[in-house]
């Protein structure tokens, strides 16, 4: 059982509002990914982080931006919630390329009305 | 999809029967890996496999890989319900490798029959 973290494990919230997803792991891992997944599609990566002051943005473009100031805590913030950002937004994270593999948190459900 | 595609997209088969997902994807990888999501939930790590191996085991599950075809599937042997989940393959691109970065499939939707 993988040691990270999501919550809230749903949110609804209205258009406009500045939301935060928060995203914690106890592995001490270096890398840590955002993904977005709308339901019964592929994941999508919206952000990554090699290790603490260090963020990118991933292959799809994302109006969020992430945080790192601690190696065990990543979040993303939305500043104005909009309907278009209504998805499943997973966390990730994982020891080094050289593994390779990636532990996944539960998720967070978005809906904006 | 951005690396490649699954087949196929949707799987309904038998208690006990063998259940094969296939996966392509278009560029050079450094490995491959098998994902399982359970509806709604996070993914889970099954196996991976790297770019110079062809086939691997891991209990139920035998994977092979055939990198001059850009293929992958995935073997789940004698299956039960709770196999029931969504399976994704997700690539290493050669150039990805020093940041880890996972492109998935669309994935291939596996239901279980008990």
């Amino acid at each position: 059982e993988a040691d990270i973290y999501q919550t809230p494990r749903y949110l609804v919230i209205g258009t406009g509002k500045k939301i935060t997803l928060e995203c914690s792991q106890t592995m001490g891992h270096d890398k840590m990914y955002w993904y977005q997944q709308d339901p019964g599609m592929e994941l999508h990566l919206i952000h990554y982080s090699y290790g603490v002051n260090s963020t990118e943005k991933g292959d799809l473009s994302s109006e969020s931006t992430v945080s790192r100031i601690r190696t065990e805590h990543f979040p993303l913030t939305l500043e104005s919630a909009r309907p278009s950002h209504t998805s499943q937004y997973l966390c990730a994270s994982s020891e080094g390329w050289d593994r390779g593999t990636q532990y996944f948190g539960p998720g967070t459900r978005l809906l904006v009305l | 999809s951005q690396q490649g595609e699954e087949d196929p997209q949707a799987l309904s088969i038998q208690e006990g029967e063998n259940a094969t997902m296939n996966c392509s994807y278009k560029t050079s990888i450094n490995n491959l890996q098998w994902y399982r999501q359970n509806s709604g939930r996070g993914l889970v790590h099954l196996i991976l496999i790297r770019s110079n191996e062809r086939e691997k085991h891991s209990g139920r599950l035998r994977v092979t890989l055939d990198t001059s075809k850009k293929s992958s599937s995935l073997l789940i042997t004698a299956s039960r319900a709770a196999d029931t989940a969504s399976y994704f393959c997700a690539t290493v691109t050669i150039g990805s490798s020093n940041t880890g970065k996972l492109i998935f499939g669309q994935g291939t939707t596996l239901q279980v029959k008990p």
